[in-house]
This record gives structure tokens, sequence and C-alpha cells, in this order.
């Protein structure tokens, strides 16, 4: 089966901005993989921010964006608050299955 | 507004069923497409599978057969059987909605979660 990859873990500034990225072991992530990013707080269900690569739900925060960037999905978030700080999961659609990352711990310091 | 709730016993013996349910309001099942992913505590998500709106399904393969979905319309539940279950399975399970679609393209992707459901599988 498919690994999609991403860093365990990254470090933000308040008010900066860091990307984050899903890698897969098939190669090229593209947008027909239907990127997702998750965000999930400790004790939460986890909620969508973006899906199909960029697309946004009417609660997503306009600091998030997603896009395609050096054959990996991203999800960059620009001007870091600290409510940001949680577990960011990716999601790709490989061969009919989703297969989730391993997740990114992002810390707001 | 779209609500989902999962039910189900919180302790399963080892080489026992898992059985879930996930019972939804605010939309109709056979109107979307709905999935079932799973979480060791301190973990990651795993995808276990979806049941699309034509009642059509979709497993990962990792779970090597052992997972099988249903739904019941006129109740508005799908449900989440897991065979011989094992320690390995002990995790919070969530149900949510997939995606819904029509002549116009998709939607409604996985805007709607559960808030999940321990398993514990233990003797």
């Amino acid at each position: 089966q498919a690994v999609v990859t991403q860093e365990p873990s990254l470090t933000v500034s308040p008010g900066g901005t860091v990307t984050l990225t899903c890698g897969s072991s098939t190669g090229v992530v593209t947008s027909g993989q239907w990127p997702y990013w998750f965000q999930q707080k400790p004790g939460q269900a986890p909620r969508t921010l973006i899906f199909d690569t960029s697309k946004k739900h009417s609660w997503t925060p306009t600091r998030f964006s997603g896009s395609l960037i050096g054959g990996k999905a991203a999800l960059t978030l620009s001007g870091a608050q600290p409510e940001d700080e949680a577990e960011y999961f990716c999601m790709l659609h490989i061969s009919d299955v989703r297969v989730f990352g391993g997740g990114t711990k992002v810390t707001v310091l | 507004q779209v609500q989902l709730q999962e039910s189900g016993p919180g302790l399963v013996k080892p080489s026992e069923t898992l059985s879930l349910t996930c019972t939804v309001s605010g939309a109709a099942i056979d109107r979307y497409f709905w999935t079932w992913i799973r979480q060791i505590p301190g973990k990651g998500l795993e995808w276990i599978g979806r049941i699309d709106d034509k009642g059509g399904l979709s497993y990962n393969p990792s779970l090597k057969s052992r997972a099988i979905i249903s739904r019941d319309t006129p109740k508005n539940q799908f449900s989440l059987n897991l065979i011989s279950v094992t320690a390995a399975d002990t995790a919070i399970y969530y149900c949510a909605r997939d995606k819904g679609c029509g002549s116009g393209g998709c939607s409604n992707q996985y805007d709607s979660w559960g808030q999940g459901t321990l398993v514990t599988v233990s003797s």
C-alpha cells in the first residue's frame, strides 16, 4: 500500500508563515489525488480545512491555503495564531483508497 | 446542519466482531458517500472504508477483508463490522460524510464528522 509522508513536527512564530507538505511513495502528488488537509486538536475529532488540493470550507480561516509544490501537496499557514497549534493530517486518494499521512505537529511559539 | 453520532460497545473481546453504527441526522444517507476512519489514541488516522450513495463499497486493503460496511436507509444509519479483532484494533472510531455528487459536481467533502467512539479490544 502507498505511504503518505509528512513532516513530524514544525514550529512557527506567532504571525509567521509555515508550509506543511504531503508526499506519496507512488510519486508526484497530483490534483487527481484530491489532496485533503485536516486539523485536529487534542480530544477533538478532525476538522477538514482543505479539500481538492486548494478548496476551503466555509469555516476554514483565510490564513490557510492549499497547493501543489515540488511534487507534493502543501498546506501553507500565513500569519499563524496561537489557536493554530494542532496536528495536521493530509489525505490522498490513491487507487480508490484514501491514505492518510502520519501527521505534522505544529507548534506556535 | 448535519450531525453524525457513533454508537456501539466500548469493549470487545479478541477474536470477536466489533460493531458500530453511525446515525445521521440532517442528510439522507442515500444521497451521499459516508466513511469510517479510526485513530489509535495518540497516533495517526487510518481510513477504513466507504459506502457510496448507491451502496457501493470500498475498503482499505490493509484490513485484509475484515471490514464490512452496510447501511440501513429507513433508519438513516450506516454501520461498520470488523471481524476477528485483536488488540491492534483498539482505536477511536469516527464516521464522517465523504461527499455528495450530482450533475453539478461534488460537494460537502468531509464536512461533517462524528465525535468518535473509543473501542477497546481486551479480554
